[in-house]
């Protein structure tokens, strides 16, 4: 069964710093995977998302997240954190198969101090 | 082009009432989705569509709960009757399928209070 796991339900990190939010996968097959962003009382927005063409994916505001099948690895990161990025963030894998079932990480909040 | 639409955005009820939740896709896409959202179980798919066809239906809880997509732009969740467990943010999602398959739009969710 395809899952994901975000170690570290809440990251604190000071404006300018980096940011760095972690999420491990479990496929047997090639992953299709992504990460959102939800702000306070929002729906989830996609930050970006992984489909085997390359390894470093680039998202919107900033973010980036690497690939690494050796690692079973798809962590965030952006290299200086504004306050603007305080929210919740999801890692999730696409249930190969299918129409488009995502199965989500429980979630990290991120805590972004002046 | 206006993205998912869900109503109401809250909703406070009773146990025991019935409790309809509503949502609009953007349209041209093709799946639906009916995401549960707990602090203790955090983002659960219910169940979706596809084609306006329900395709998994197995998060859906129990028996109290049923969802129907009459046409390509509208779904309920019903769930009847209700209990204070089912508290939580209900979310709607679509997307396009195809090579875009994964990318979902989420609507503003509905925040359900069941006393």
């Amino acid at each position: 069964a395809q899952s994901v796991t975000q170690l570290g339900s809440h990251v604190s990190v000071s404006e300018g710093a980096l940011v760095l939010l972690r999420c491990n996968y479990s496929s047997s097959v090639p992953p299709y995977l992504f990460w959102y962003v939800q702000y306070p009382n929002q729906g989830l927005q996609l930050l970006l998302k992984y489909t085997s063409a390359a390894t470093l994916v680039k998202g919107i505001n900033g973010f980036e997240a690497e690939f690494k099948k050796s690692e079973t690895s798809f962590h965030l990161t952006k290299p200086s954190a504004h306050m603007s990025d305080a929210a919740e963030y999801f890692c999730a894998v696409r249930i190969s198969g299918n129409t488009g079932k995502l199965i989500f990480g429980q979630g990290t909040t991120l805590q972004v101090k002046p | 082009d206006a993205g998912v639409i869900q109503s109401p955005r809250h909703e406070v009820t009773e146990m025991g009432q019935e409790v309809t939740l509503r949502c609009k896709p953007i349209s041209g896409h093709n799946s639906l989705f009916w995401y549960r959202q707990t602090m203790m179980r955090g983002l659960e798919l219910l169940i979706y569509f596809n084609n306006n066809v329900p395709i998994d239906d197995s998060g859906m809880p129990e028996d109290r709960f049923s969802a129907k997509m009459p046409n390509a732009s509208f779904s309920t969740l019903k769930i009847q009757p209700s209990e204070p467990r089912d508290s939580a943010v209900y979310f709607c999602a679509s997307s396009r399928g195809g090579p875009n398959t994964g990318e979902l739009f989420f609507g503003e969710g509905s925040r359900l209070t069941v006393l």
